[in-house]
């Protein structure tokens, strides 16, 4: 079975252009939560979607938003960039949302210059 | 203050060294905590949940105190490929976010 598919694995973007990032769950997982790991520190939670509903938002600027369609996939989306959202963004999936669960994907490594 | 903590290391130990790791956790209310394992430039890796009775997993240990808001892991026997960055993680009361500590980082060298 695939695991968690990110894509593109790298990007490099110039300050003040959008990004969309895609994630394609494990099969039968119906949440995609998003992460964001700037080099050196943990991962810090941004999105959450359960059954296309947002279900949860971290502590990120309107400028981030999200999507899960109706095959459970999901796009992150970040408006106008900026240097500082250089990082490692990381999709998660699981059945129910249940944190026992979750699987990561490889992530997105985007570098905004 | 951060919400979850960990000391960034790097701990460097020889192989067959016994390591320990902390955390601490600001949010008493915290329902579940996890270890993960992150190897450089990779996704982190579920390594194992840490329960209040403690719990072992080979050569992992990994014990809650809810009272002090403090994980520990211990890993024994150590091996060159326990080399990576290990992630404390702890969920909120509410919700099913991950709570990651910054990480510490393991060398173990021949």
């Amino acid at each position: 079975d695939a695991g968690v598919t990110q894509s593109p694995t790298h990007l490099i973007k110039t300050r003040g252009q959008h990004v969309t990032l895609r994630c394609s769950p494990i099969s039968g997982h119906k949440s995609v939560s998003w992460y964001q790991q700037v080099l050196g520190q943990g991962p810090q939670f941004i999105f959450q979607y359960y059954e296309k509903e947002e279900r949860g938002r971290g502590n990120f600027p309107d400028r981030f938003s999200a999507r899960q369609f109706p095959n459970y996939s999901s796009e992150l989306n970040v408006n106008a960039l900026l240097l500082g959202d250089s990082a490692l963004y990381l999709c998660a999936s699981s059945l129910r949302g249940q944190r026992l669960s979750y699987t990561f994907g490889s992530g997105t490594r985007l570098t905004v210059v | 203050r951060k919400e979850v903590e960990q000391d960034p290391g790097p701990f460097n130990v020889p192989e067959g060294a016994t390591v320990a790791f902390n955390c601490t956790y600001s949010n008493s209310a915290s329902q579940s905590f996890f270890w993960y394992r992150q190897d450089c430039r990779k996704e982190p890796k579920l390594l194992m949940s840490v329960y209040s009775s403690g719990n072992e997993d080979g050569r992992f240990t990994a014990q809650l105190n809810r009272a002090s808001q403090y994980i520990s892991l211990l890993i024994r026997d150590s091996k060159l490929s326990d080399s990576a960055t290990y992630l404390c993680v702890v969920t909120p009361s509410a919700g099913n976010m991950l709570t990651f500590g910054g990480g510490t980082r393991l060398m173990v060298k021949p």
